[in-house]
């Protein structure tokens, strides 16, 4: 089993649609980061969160640290939001990475 | 905005060489980071670095690899006898105190 899953691993929406990537993850965490891969590798990270919630522009990540579930969130969605959205938990020893959910956003 | 900066942006390498992939971090981070990504699949942690020592390995960073910052400036991972599957794109991050990553563009390495 992975430790940390995503879903959906695909996602197909229209121009300025409401988004929501979920990840969960099976172990002990000191953090998670959700991070954008665009499609040409760059890797840019967008959330680092330990609790609750945090926005930026359009995009807002959540935390449950109980649940061990997080969740990130794009409101009025854009083509150029396109590429593959990663969610990363860092652990006392190393950190590990969800396989991604790639996002398609039609104009 | 200061950025990360990595080069080569590719390398070529025969199996059996050694390749050193450089980085330059954000000049105020305090931690430094090398991750892979083979294609097509996850992104791998490969090692952590701070105050001049690793803090951090995965079990892939195994005695192939090494990391140095020789300068104050450069962060570099040395592959001492490249396999073929070292081929993938190594990503050089760093952050500061509250632990944020700051991530560079990757060098993609390919061993033939």
């Amino acid at each position: 089993k992975n430790e940390v899953e995503q879903s959906p691993q695909n996602l197909t929406a229209q121009e300025g649609e409401f988004i929501t990537i979920n990840c969960s993850y099976s172990v002990g965490i000191s953090a998670l980061h959700w991070l954008q891969q665009h499609p040409g590798g760059g890797i840019v990270s967008l959330f680092m969160l330990s609790s609750g919630k945090k926005k930026h522009g359009r995009l807002i990540a959540t935390i449950n640290i109980q649940e061990k579930h997080s969740s990130l969130h794009i409101t009025a969605s854009h083509p150029r939001d396109s590429a593959v959205y990663i969610c990363a938990v860092k652990r006392w020893g190393d950190m590990r990475f969800g396989a991604g959910t790639r996002l398609t956003v039609k104009p | 905005e200061p950025e990360v900066t990595q080069t080569p942006s590719h390398q070529v390498t025969q199996m059996g060489q050694e390749v050193i992939l450089r980085c330059v971090p954000i000049s105020n981070h305090l931690y430094f980071y090398w991750y892979r990504q083979i294609l097509g699949q996850k992104v791998e942690f490969l090692v952590s670095f701070y105050n001049n020592e690793i803090s951090e390995k995965s079990e892939i960073f195994d005695d192939q690899f090494s990391v140095e910052r020789p300068d104050g400036s450069n962060f570099t991972l040395k592959i001492r006898s490249t396999k073929l599957e070292d081929s993938a794109m190594y990503f050089c991050a760093s952050g500061g105190a509250h632990y944020e990553q700051y991530f560079g563009p990757g060098t993609r390495l390919t061993v033939t």
